[in-house]
C-alpha cells in the first residue's frame, strides 16, 4: 500500500464548477500538507500549505486536511479553463524525515470552456 | 529570480549509453533535490543534497546512478549505461529550508526517451 493514495481521474468539469479534490494517507506522522499544480511538460508548483489540521482558503482555492480520518481536499470554486492541470497532492513529517516529500500520483483535471 | 534552471530539456538516447542531466537552483537554496517522474506517477526522490552533501540518496540506483553537487551549487545526475526502463521526467527541485515548511521549488524536467 502505498503511503499517500490518490485518485488519477481524469476528472473533467465545466467552468464554473466547484472541483474537489481529495488524497488519504497512511502516515500518521505527516504534519504538512501542500498540493501541487502541475501543467503538461512543466515541473510541479506548489499551490497551497497547510500544517496540521484545518482549512485554509486562498482566492479560489481552499485546502482541508482531516487528520483523524488522515484525509485532505482541495477545492477550487468557480473553475476556470486554465485550471486545467495535474494536481498533485504532498505530504511531509516533522524531524529529520522532514526534508523529504511525499507525492501522491495525481489527478488530472479538465476545465471545460 | 530566476527560477531551478534544468538543461538539457529533453533527450533522446540508445540504451546502454551514458546521459548527464544538469541543474542549477535557485540562489541561496541550499537543500537540493533530483527526483524522478514516471508518466502518470507522482514524483519520487532520487537524491537530497544539503550544500555539497548527499545526505539521503538511498533510493538512488547507484549500480548506474551517480550524482554531484560540486561548490553546494549546480549539480549533475548521470546514468550509466541507461535502461529503456530509465525512460522519464527527471526533476530537480531546490528549497530554502525543510520542505514541510517551505514547499520546493521544481524545475521544469529533462524528459528522457531511451530507445
Amino acid at each position: 500500500q502505498k503511503e499517500v493514495e490518490q485518485d488519477p481521474g481524469p476528472l473533467s468539469v465545466p467552468e464554473g464548477a466547484i472541483v474537489s479534490l481529495n488524497c488519504t494517507y497512511s502516515n500518521s506522522a505527516f504534519q504538512y500538507f501542500m498540493w501541487y499544480r502541475q501543467y503538461s511538460r512543466k515541473g510541479p508548483e506548489l499551490l497551497m500549505y497547510t500544517y496540521s489540521s484545518g482549512n485554509k482558503e486562498d482566492g479560489r482555492f481552499t485546502a482541508q486536511v482531516d487528520k483523524s480520518s488522515k484525509y485532505i481536499s482541495l477545492f477550487i470554486r468557480d473553475s476556470q479553463p486554465s485550471d486545467s492541470a495535474t494536481y498533485l497532492c504532498a505530504m511531509s513529517s516533522l524531524g529529520s524525515s522532514a526534508s523529504k516529500i511525499i507525492f501522491g500520483s495525481g489527478t488530472r483535471l479538465s476545465i471545460r470552456p | 529570480e530566476a527560477g531551478v534552471v534544468q538543461s538539457p530539456r529533453y533527450k533522446i538516447i540508445e540504451k546502454k549509453q551514458p546521459v548527464a542531466f544538469w541543474c542549477n537552483p535557485i540562489s541561496g537554496h541550499n537543500t537540493l533535490y533530483w527526483y524522478l517522474q514516471n508518466l502518470g506517477q507522482g514524483p519520487e526522490l532520487l537524491i537530497r543534497y544539503e550544500n555539497e552533501e548527499a545526505v539521503d540518496d538511498s533510493q538512488l540506483p547507484k549500480d548506474r546512478f551517480s550524482a554531484e553537487r560540486l561548490k553546494g551549487v549546480d549539480s549533475t545526475l548521470k546514468i550509466q549505461p541507461a535502461e529503456l526502463g530509465d525512460s522519464a521526467v527527471y526533476l530537480c527541485a531546490s528549497s530554502l529550508g525543510p520542505p514541510g515548511e517551505y514547499g520546493y521549488t521544481f524545475g521544469s524536467g529533462t524528459r528522457l526517451t531511451v530507445v
